[in-house]
């Protein structure tokens, strides 16, 4: 299995809808992320988490939200999607001793 | 807020040749720098970290150089292979808390 599993791995969805990508690992890090990237646009952050009860907005948080369920679950939603949210959608993790980052595989999300 | 430039236009070389990407930033000062590599379809694997009092550091293939005063990192895979066709992401941080990533560079191996 894999040490980060994002779900779904592809979604498309109506401009409007609320939409949740999930994100679980099996590394027992604390430390948790969600980025987005784009063409031309690399990586940019979302939310970041470094515990259940600790959230934190990163450059582009506007349009999401995210929920810290416990310490391996950190699900990303858009409350209202919109089409300039389609994008390539990466969960990640660490455990903050400045360790490279594990990623999932990502969620490709299409809003139309 | 700080800029992260790689090299915009992808990258072809011989097999066996050393391949040089380049990492340039601006209006910041990292801590430590990373290297990562991204296959289509599929998220980042981490290869190589550098802390800014460190020049140089090397893995198996893999050359990481980290110059502070010219803002700049050069990421090296020497003999190359058709198999490290990729496209490889830099990321910068400070606290280790947040990475800032680039764009990017793809690079084609030629066999």
């Amino acid at each position: 299995d894999a040490d980060v599993t994002q779900t779904p791995r592809n979604r498309i969805t109506k401009t409007g809808k609320r939409i949740m990508l999930e994100c679980s690992q099996t590394k027992g890090h604390d430390r948790m992320y969600w980025y987005r990237q784009d063409p031309g646009l690399g990586l940019r952050l979302i939310y970041y988490s470094f515990d259940v009860k600790d959230i934190n907005k990163g450059e582009i948080s506007d349009g999401y939200s995210v929920s810290r369920q416990a310490q391996a679950k950190f699900s990303l939603s858009l409350e209202s999607a919109i089409p300039n949210q389609t994008a390539l959608y990466f969960c990640a993790t660490s455990d903050g001793r400045v360790h490279g980052y594990t990623f999932g595989s990502g969620t490709r999300l299409t809003v139309v | 807020s700080q800029k992260i430039e790689q090299n915009s236009e992808a990258l072809n070389i011989q097999e066996g040749k050393t391949a040089t990407l380049t990492c340039n930033y601006t209006n910041y000062s990292p801590a430590y720098l990373q290297w990562y590599r991204q296959d289509p379809g599929r998220g980042p694997v981490f290869l190589l970290l550098i802390r800014e009092n460190e020049k140089e550091k090397r893995k198996e293939r893999l050359k990481v150089t980290f110059d502070t005063t010219l803002k700049q990192s050069l990421f090296h895979i020497t003999a190359s292979q058709p198999a490290d066709s990729a496209t490889y992401l830099c990321a910068l941080g400070d606290t280790g808390n947040q990475f800032y990533f680039g764009t990017g560079t793809s690079l084609t191996v030629i066999p």
